[in-house]
């Protein structure tokens, strides 16, 4: 089945820097890649997400990049706020089934 | 829409008590799934459900059955408690479709087995 490594387990950032997480996946068929931000105490919700035909997309202060080939893709935070701190989760699925195997995740603490 | 509820927030057990998890969903998502959250371990799999009267094992089925007689509802019960299964647990829904979909997940149920 599919394997999803994800690094670091804790970053810790001041405010204003850029944060980058970085996940890698085993199964060459998978093709969506979702990430998902948890705050304290409640259900990770959707930020992200990108489809294997896609190398890159952007929204706002957040980007992600995939890399097919060497079967990786990476989560940038730019400009970070306080507000960022979280536990950040990466997935990965592939055609046909819904089924996503998660990351272990990565706690984020920005420091103002 | 409400979303994805579940019921209760928090749980104390003792070891060999029984009881049901209950999640709910307002938007008409095909395909539900139980998760449970350790720390370090991130988000493991215990069943996922693709539909009504259809459900199947995750990564961690062991001492945990489910049910999908609705399309809204998908309970997990928990046959005789263990401390192990000491953690918090999340239900998720999401449209189905080819290539993945965005999973809606709800606020979560911290269970504690004594």
């Amino acid at each position: 089945g599919e394997n999803v490594e994800q690094h670091p387990s804790t970053l810790s950032v001041q405010e204003g820097d850029s944060a980058v997480i970085k996940c890698t996946y085993s199964d060459s068929a998978s093709n969506y890649f979702p990430w998902y931000k948890q705050e304290l105490g409640k259900g990770p919700q959707l930020i992200i997400d990108i489809r294997s035909n896609v190398g890159e997309k952007k929204d706002q202060r957040i980007a992600v990049t995939l890399n097919k080939t060497a079967k990786h893709f990476s989560l940038h935070i730019t400009e970070t706020q306080p507000e960022d701190s979280a536990v950040y989760f990466c997935a990965a699925s592939k055609g046909g089934s819904y089924i996503p195997t998660f990351g272990r995740g990565t706690s984020l603490i920005v420091h103002p | 829409n409400a979303g994805v509820t579940q019921t209760p927030k928090f749980q104390v057990l003792k070891t060999g008590q029984s009881m049901t998890l209950q999640c709910a969903q307002d938007m008409n998502h095909e395909y539900m799934s139980w998760y449970r959250q350790d720390p370090g371990m991130g988000l493991r799999l215990i069943h996922y459900s693709v539909g009504a009267g259809i459900t199947d094992q995750g990564e961690v089925p062991n001492g945990y059955n489910v049910s999908r007689s609705t399309t809204e509802d998908f309970p997990l019960r928990l046959l005789s408690a263990a401390p192990s299964q000491t953690s918090v647990y999340f239900c998720a829904s999401s449209y189905s479709g080819p290539g993945g979909n965005e999973q809606f997940f709800g606020p979560g149920t911290r269970l504690t087995v004594l």
